[in-house]
């Protein structure tokens, strides 16, 4: 099984400025996935973190608001941009393994805007 | 387009006695059924899944769930709880005609609470 290394696990940021959080997994995945995790909701997939291209958003998020980079099979970013209040949450990485059926996870990171 | 229902909120049982969380689901090709367990302040653990096979799946902790096709439902059990499985536990899904391109839709969560 894959481990999944994320960073920073938390952080309070001023309204307005970016955060970007690192996601490493010490094996191959084939996909990679950013999902957000609101107070007290369920998770809810922001992309799908494509290697060498541009990522694949879902409906209600965009890119020039969460800019996501893959450079390689085991190594993904998500930025936050210019952020607000309602972007407080726990952002989630995971990986899905070669037999296409486990979804990995990494701890969190848990974004507060003031 | 896929989706995930898990109708409790909470669910309180006492310590040693059985427990059951329900998830029911819809998609339109075979599911991929999953079950996550999150502890505070930590992320999600893998806990067991169904592809294909035997419909009661066993998993790790001691729990098991049993995929019912016609009722489109995926519960977990556990014959007997323990205060430490307490948590917030989460069923998903996946489209098995995605081929793996599609990211897992979650249920909204059933915290879990075994009384002493």
């Amino acid at each position: 099984s894959a481990v999944i290394s994320q960073k920073p696990s938390r952080d309070i940021c001023q309204r307005g400025t970016s955060l970007t959080i690192q996601c490493q997994v010490d094996s191959q995945v084939t996909m990679m996935f950013w999902y957000r995790q609101q107070p007290g909701q369920s998770l809810t997939l922001i992309a799908t973190a494509n290697q060498g291209s541009e990522a694949t958003y879902e409906s209600g998020f965009v890119i020039d608001k969460f800019p996501i980079s893959r450079p390689n099979l085991t190594f993904s970013t998500l930025t936050v941009s210019n952020m607000s209040p309602e972007d407080s949450s726990i952002y989630l990485c995971s990986g899905l393994g070669f037999a296409n059926e486990k979804l990995f996870f990494g701890s969190g990171t848990q974004l507060s805007v003031l | 387009a896929q989706s995930v229902a898990q109708p409790e909120d909470q669910v309180n049982v006492a310590e040693g006695n059985p427990l059951t969380v329900k998830c029911t689901y819809s998609v339109s090709g075979n599911p991929y059924l999953f079950w996550y367990v999150q502890y505070p302040n930590r992320g999600l653990q893998f806990l067991l899944k169904y592809i294909t096979g035997d419909n009661l799946v066993k998993g790790s902790y001691g729990f098991e769930a049993e995929f019912n096709k016609s009722q489109t439902s995926f519960h977990l059990k556990k014959p007997s709880a323990l205060v430490s499985d307490s948590a917030l536990y989460f069923c998903a899904v996946r489209d098995g005609a995605g081929g793996g391109a599609d990211g897992l839709t979650f249920g909204k969560g059933t915290h879990l609470i075994i009384q002493p």
